[in-house]
Formats: C-alpha cells, sequence, structure tokens
C-alpha cells in the first residue's frame, strides 16, 4: 500500500511561534487531507487539498503532488493548537484513506 | 445537518462478548467507512461500503462485520470481543463521483475497551 510519512514526529512552540509539519507521501494520489485531533479525542477536517496551496486562518497548506508532499504551516500559534496533526492520503483508483503516524504539537503559554 | 454520528461514546466488554457499534450520517454519502486507532497511532481502516448492499474489507478486519442496508447507516459488529480489540473507533463518510470532492468527514469515536 501506499507509505505515508510525517515529520516531526512532536512538535514544542511556545505560543506565537510559526512552524511547518511535513507529509511524504509514496504515491499518486488523488485525495489528501489534513486533520487536527483535539485532546478530546475529536478528528476535526482542516484542509482537503490534493494539490495546490489553501489558507484558513492562521493554518495554511501546500500540496505539491508531482513531488509527493504536502505542507501545514501553523502561524502564531495558540495553545489551542495543541493536539496531532494527520495527513491522510488517497491514492489514484483507490477510495480509502490511508493515514500517516501524526504530528504531536504542543503549544506552551 | 449532525454530520456523522456514532453511539455510544464509550463501551467496557468482557472477553468473549458481542457488540454492535452504531454509525449514521446524514449528508447523502455514498461511501462510509470504519477505522480503529490504537494509542498513539494513526487510523486504520477497517471496513469500508461503496453503496447499499456492498462492503469490503480494509487493512485490519478481522474479529469484524460490517452490513450496509440504508445509505444512512453502517454498523460494525464485533462477535467475540478480545483485548486487541480495545481501541477507538471511528465511522466516516464521503461523497465519490466524477466531478465531487471526494472529502472524508468523521465522527466523534466509539471508545472501547475489552477487559
Amino acid at each position: 500500500g501506499i507509505q505515508v510519512e510525517q515529520s516531526p514526529p512532536d512538535l514544542i512552540l511556545q505560543e506565537g511561534a510559526n512552524s511547518t509539519l511535513r507529509c511524504n507521501f509514496s504515491d499518486s494520489v488523488n485525495n489528501l487531507q489534513w486533520f487536527h485531533q483535539n485532546p478530546w479525542g475529536q478528528l476535526i477536517n482542516l484542509f482537503y487539498i490534493p494539490s495546490g496551496t489553501k489558507q484558513n486562518g492562521r493554518l495554511s497548506a501546500t500540496t505539491v503532488a508531482t513531488e509527493r508532499y504536502s505542507l501545514l504551516y501553523i502561524s502564531s500559534s495558540q495553545t489551542t493548537d495543541s493536539g496531532v496533526y494527520f495527513c491522510a492520503v488517497e491514492r489514484v483508483g483507490d477510495y480509502k484513506l490511508s493515514f500517516g503516524a501524526g504530528t504531536t504539537v504542543t503549544v506552551r503559554a | 445537518n449532525a454530520g456523522v454520528t456514532q453511539t455510544p461514546k464509550f463501551r467496557i466488554l468482557k472477553i468473549g462478548q458481542s457488540m454492535t457499534l452504531q454509525c449514521t450520517q446524514d449528508m447523502n454519502h455514498n461511501y462510509m467507512y470504519w477505522y480503529r486507532q490504537d494509542p498513539g497511532m494513526g487510523l486504520k481502516l477497517i471496513y469500508y461500503s461503496v453503496g447499499a448492499g456492498i462492503t469490503d474489507k480494509g487493512e485490519v478486519p478481522n474479529g469484524y462485520n460490517v452490513s450496509r442496508s440504508t445509505t444512512e447507516d453502517f454498523p460494525l459488529r464485533l462477535e467475540l470481543a478480545a483485548p486487541s480489540q480495545t481501541s477507538v473507533y471511528f465511522c466516516a463518510s464521503s461523497y465519490q463521483g466524477t466531478g465531487k470532492v471526494n472529502e472524508q468527514f468523521f465522527g466523534p469515536g466509539t471508545r472501547l475497551t475489552v477487559l
């Protein structure tokens, strides 16, 4: 199956700092999603981004499909940004999402 | 729209017991999925369905069964619970079709412990 690697595995930030999370994948995809799993376990959709760039408030994402990676940017981090960020991809011709192991983000006040 | 709903939120089972996890979506999505998440890990696909009456296995189907008699509902059945099935279970749905954005949406999860 398709391999999804996220880096770094853990990230500790001071409130107000910026950061970049990376997702590499091993095959062509027709769906890529970023999720935030909050401390209560809920999975929140951040971006549907199989290619291109999108922004939503302090978060933005870029996927370069031809080079098989995606980046999630968090700017001016807040304590509410803490949690686990997952990248998930759907290989071309498939119907299922394959998840990376996640990046655990801790934002300290 | 309520989106994807799951019941129960929490459950403790004894080894060998059986139970059904319920999942309902009100977005008229044709695809539905069951995932499990073990501590510190990403999600793994158990089963999925491309429409009423059609189901297929994912990565980790052993010990589970599913059915899809309606578009809205996709229950997951555990027949003989084992400690290895202690996990958080997520149901998801999406609309797959020509010209459609096949974004998956997730329910709040069911936390299951098997003792």
